[in-house]
């Protein structure tokens, strides 16, 4: 059974950072592509980074381009967020999302999520 | 970025009833590329449906997409008590994959 546990959120104030980590089991974690989605409270779904397999395709959604680093660790099956510049609006539960064969953004396994509230 | 505008915002229904959510894109979205997402409150979201109308592992039949170009369609055929959730679609063919607000299927 696949299963995707995030830790590392919290309360930070705004400019802060936080490091976000995902642990994951129950598959072949280096052979699958995986993304970060948050979710605001009572929002909808963003998507906010990926990354490949062996870590050689990253993106980012423009609203965290220049601040979010996405990267992975094969050896400790981890996915890692990490959020500088932290602003208000980066307030919500994320989400670390494991991708379908699909498609690099299908995302089939999701994991509870942590959240992180950006507030002074 | 292909926005996606679903409609309506909230759709009222009864168990065994038919619901029939529309999601339109900004731009044509290959159908290949199309998804339905699931979420009940307070869980985490599910795949419903991918490629337009390939359902996911171990979702029943009364669930179906169909679509192509810029509009794209999740039907239930007879609403179960547990298909009350909130469901969002999405392209994932493009960078950034994006995602539709959300349709609130409730009770009537």
């Amino acid at each position: 059974e696949v299963q995707l546990v995030e830790s590392g959120g919290g309360l930070v104030q705004p400019g802060g950072s936080l490091r976000l980590s995902c642990a994951a089991s129950g598959f072949t974690f280096n052979n699958c592509n995986m993304n970060w989605v948050r979710q605001a409270p009572g929002k909808g779904l963003e998507w906010v980074s990926f990354i490949s397999g062996p870590s050689d395709i990253i993106y980012y959604a423009d609203s965290v381009k220049g601040r979010f680093t996405i990267s992975r660790d094969n050896g400790k099956n981890a996915l890692y967020l990490q959020m500088n510049s932290l602003r208000d609006e980066d307030t919500a539960v994320y989400h670390c999302v494991k991708a379908h064969s699909g498609g690099w953004y299908l995302l089939d396994s999701w994991g509870q999520g942590t959240l992180v509230t950006v507030s002074s | 970025e292909i926005v996606l505008t679903q409609s309506p915002g909230t759709l009222s229904l009864s168990p065994g009833e038919r619901a029939t959510l529309s999601c339109r894109a900004s731009q044509s979205v290959r159908s290949i590329y199309f998804a339905w997402y699931q979420q009940k409150r307070g869980q985490d979201p599910r795949l419903l449906i991918y490629g337009t109308s390939s359902r996911a592992t171990g979702i029943p039949d009364r669930f179906s997409g169909s679509g192509s170009g810029t509009d794209f369609t999740l039907t239930i055929s007879r609403l179960e008590p547990e298909d009350f959730a909130v469901y969002y679609c999405q392209q994932y063919g493009n960078t950034p994959p994006t995602f539709g607000q959300g349709t609130k299927v409730e009770l009537k």
